[in-house]
């Protein structure tokens, strides 16, 4: 079984520059999330999407990220314009239904960012 | 709110030996689940174990076992005959019926040959 796939692995761009991160969950998957892990900190929630449809986006600072699942398969996750806090790791996940909370989760190897 | 909380930020266990890493946790909620995630040099995050608090018996997972104290809110991971891949950071996480996953800071655990 193919895992989660993301892309680029590793990113540097300069701040004020605009960049974007793909994902494509385990397949039949229904739930997809995107967070995000600062050196030294536990992954934070960005988005949750259900299907194609937003769950939780809580904690997505909208003015400068956004996210989109159109077909309800594979994911992207923007950000325009770049600051410098955020440099981290983007990581992609999966899983089968959001309806349970003791679901288990499948990570990608997620894309390190870098912003100078 | 949930709180996850790993005070320790390393640990290191020699090949063949024994080690726990702590978690304590807080929740508003009475339906919830914890986990200990690894997260290996190569980044990808992968469960090592779950619970559900509702259950009295510890979870365990071949060498990985847990030490759940619900009234003290405690959580932590033993893992029995440390390897060396066993060498990753380790994230204890809470998830609750009506809130998201919450991770704590997690601990870079080293295993010594």
């Amino acid at each position: 079984e193919a895992g989660v796939a993301q892309s680029p692995r590793y990113k540097i761009i300069e701040k004020r520059q605009s960049v974007a991160f793909w994902c494509n969950p385990i397949s039949g998957h229904a739930t997809l999330y995107w967070y995000q892990q600062i050196l030294g900190q536990g992954p934070k929630l960005l988005i949750q999407f259900q299907n194609n449809g937003v769950v939780d986006d809580s904690q997505l600072p909208k003015d400068r990220f956004s996210a989109e699942r159109l077909k309800g398969v594979d994911s992207t996750l923007k950000i325009q314009p770049a600051k410098l806090e955020d440099s981290a790791v983007y990581l992609c996940a999966s899983s089968l239904d959001r309806a349970a909370t003791n679901e288990k989760l499948f990570f990608g190897s997620g894309t390190q960012l870098s912003v100078l | 709110a949930q709180t996850v909380t790993q005070s320790q930020p390393e640990m290191s266990v020699q090949e063949a030996e024994t080690v726990t890493l702590s978690c304590t946790y807080d929740t508003s909620e009475n339906n919830y689940y914890l986990f200990w995630y690894k997260q290996p040099p190569s980044r990808q995050m992968i469960l090592v174990i779950r619970q559900e608090a509702y259950k009295q018996q510890n979870a365990t997972e071949n060498r990985f076992s847990v030490n759940f104290q619900k009234a003290a809110k405690s959580f932590s991971l033993k893992i029995s005959d440390s390897q060396l891949g066993d060498t990753a950071m380790y994230f204890c996480a809470l998830g609750g019926a009506n809130s998201k996953l919450t991770f704590g800071k997690g601990i870079t655990l080293s295993v010594r040959p």
